[in-house]
């Protein structure tokens, strides 16, 4: 059975706070991405990596940072947490010429 | 520019009801691949389906399936003999040759009313 996990489900935040995501798969998936949720917006792409210590910036990449350490593990930094970045966040594994997953989801609310 | 279109805000219909939703997608690319999902009152991202551009069947399992025409450039999904279940938002998605990352439409909320 194929996993994509999200460390958190829910997350409150002060505003100012570094906040870490962390999303893990087995699927053993070179490309993994970072998505955020917001009602009338859709998906939209934050970044993502095709491969270990790469990462590439999406549509709206202000405000966060990424790190691939290790291929299974992607995480998403938000480097100072502010109001406008309160929204679910959605990691994604695969995609390209395989099946894409993803994780559970985290809704982060920054007060 | 809009890569993926759906057009249908939302649905909604009788259980036992078809539905169909509609999925129009802009690419340059000859290999691309085509997504379904389905989100859930819960909130999670169910993958329901993955087409390749070279593979032009259509695709059923169960009461879902998926008419794929490259010549209208669209990828549609029809759910037969609806249930109160399916209630979702349904998106579709493109992924290009270039890094794989998909580009979703906006979503159809569908809505089942027994």
């Amino acid at each position: 059975d194929v996993k994509v996990t999200q460390s958190s489900r829910y997350l409150v935040k002060r505003t100012g706070e570094k906040v870490f995501l962390e999303c893990v798969q087995d699927m053993d998936h070179e490309n993994m991405f970072w998505y955020r949720q917001d009602p009338g917006l859709g998906l939209r792409l934050i970044y993502f990596s095709y491969d270990v210590k790469m990462k590439e910036k999406g549509d709206i990449p202000e405000g966060y940072s990424v790190s691939r350490e290790k291929k299974e593990r992607f995480s998403l930094i938000l480097e100072s947490a502010s109001t406008n970045q309160t929204s679910m966040y959605l990691c994604l594994s695969g995609g390209r010429g395989t099946e894409a997953f993803f994780g559970q989801g985290t809704r982060l609310t920054v007060v | 520019a809009q890569k993926v279109t759906q057009a249908q805000t939302e649905i909604s219909v009788v259980e036992k009801e078809d539905v169909t939703l509609d999925c129009v997608y802009e690419t340059r690319d000859t290999t691309y691949y085509l997504f379904w999902y389905k989100q859930p009152p819960s909130g999670e991202l169910v993958f329901l389906i993955r087409r390749n551009s070279f593979d032009e069947q259509n695709e059923i399992s169960g009461r879902y399936s998926w008419n794929f025409q490259k010549s209208t450039s669209s990828f549609n999904f029809t759910i037969t003999a609806s249930q109160v279940v399916d209630s979702a938002v349904y998106f579709c998605a493109l992924s290009e040759s270039s890094w794989g990352k998909l580009q979703f439409g906006a979503g159809t909320q569908v809505v089942v009313t027994p």
